[in-house]
């Protein structure tokens, strides 16, 4: 079962403008949430997390946005650039010391236009 | 460079042949991380060590894959007798222990069983 789900397989924005990236879980006891980032060839870069415990959490142009009671988080990324296009996973973990592994979401590929 | 570095980065084996794939974390971090990502999927996680303690793994890790991580630092991970499902790419992560869950993957290794 997919407890993390990206259902936008894709998304393209202009340069300048807002990217928001979605993300929807189901698993109730996930209590922090993260994003990668992925280039061709590499492997997933950290983004930005956020705790259960917050509804959001900023990082320069960076913003994660969490919604507990819809099982919903987002990504905003202002204004978007062209090195931001890249495969964008959402990914959660529950907080059983000891159980840190991560479940990915299936990716969104951003392509931001110039 | 002192991220997490994957060996070899690509490996074309024929089907029931065995594999060995070696991962070296970020040299402070005590955790580490593997996971498997297929095409259009996010990465599925297989198992992790703390230290050199295995301590989960996943019902992915079939009794042909093995990991060891003997003296805490490198870990590897080989897989006996391949099967072309096992085409896949291999990452490894690592991570602090009071930041567990903001893991710093490696390039990963592209398996392809012909």
């Amino acid at each position: 079962d997919q407890q993390v789900k990206q259902n936008s397989p894709s998304l393209s924005v202009q340069e300048g403008r807002i990217s928001i990236l979605n993300c929807d879980y189901t698993n109730s006891m996930f209590d922090y949430f993260l994003w990668y980032k992925k280039y061709p060839a590499e492997g997933p870069t950290f983004l930005i997390s956020i705790s259960s415990i917050k509804d959001k959490n900023e990082d320069g142009r960076f913003t994660v946005f969490l919604n507990k009671s819809a099982k919903h988080l987002s990504l905003h990324i202002v204004p978007s650039q062209p090195g931001d296009s890249a495969v964008y996973f959402c990914a959660a973990s529950r907080g059983n010391f000891g159980n840190e592994k991560l479940t990915f979401g299936t990716g969104t590929r951003l392509t931001i236009i110039p | 460079d002192t991220g997490v570095s994957q060996d070899p980065r690509h490996k074309i084996t024929k089907r029931g042949q065995n594999v060995t794939f070696r991962c070296d974390p970020i040299s402070e971090h005590n955790r580490l991380y593997w996971y498997r990502q297929t095409l259009g999927q996010g990465p599925e996680f297989l198992t992790y060590f703390q230290n050199e303690a295995q301590l989960e793994k996943s019902r992915l890790l079939s009794d042909r894959f093995s990991a060891e991580r003997p003296k805490g630092s490198f870990s590897t991970l080989e897989i006996q007798r391949t099967e072309q499902g096992d085409s896949a790419m291999y990452l490894c992560a690592s991570s602090l222990d009071n930041r567990a869950r903001e893991q710093y993957f490696g390039p990963g290794t592209r398996l392809t069983v012909t």
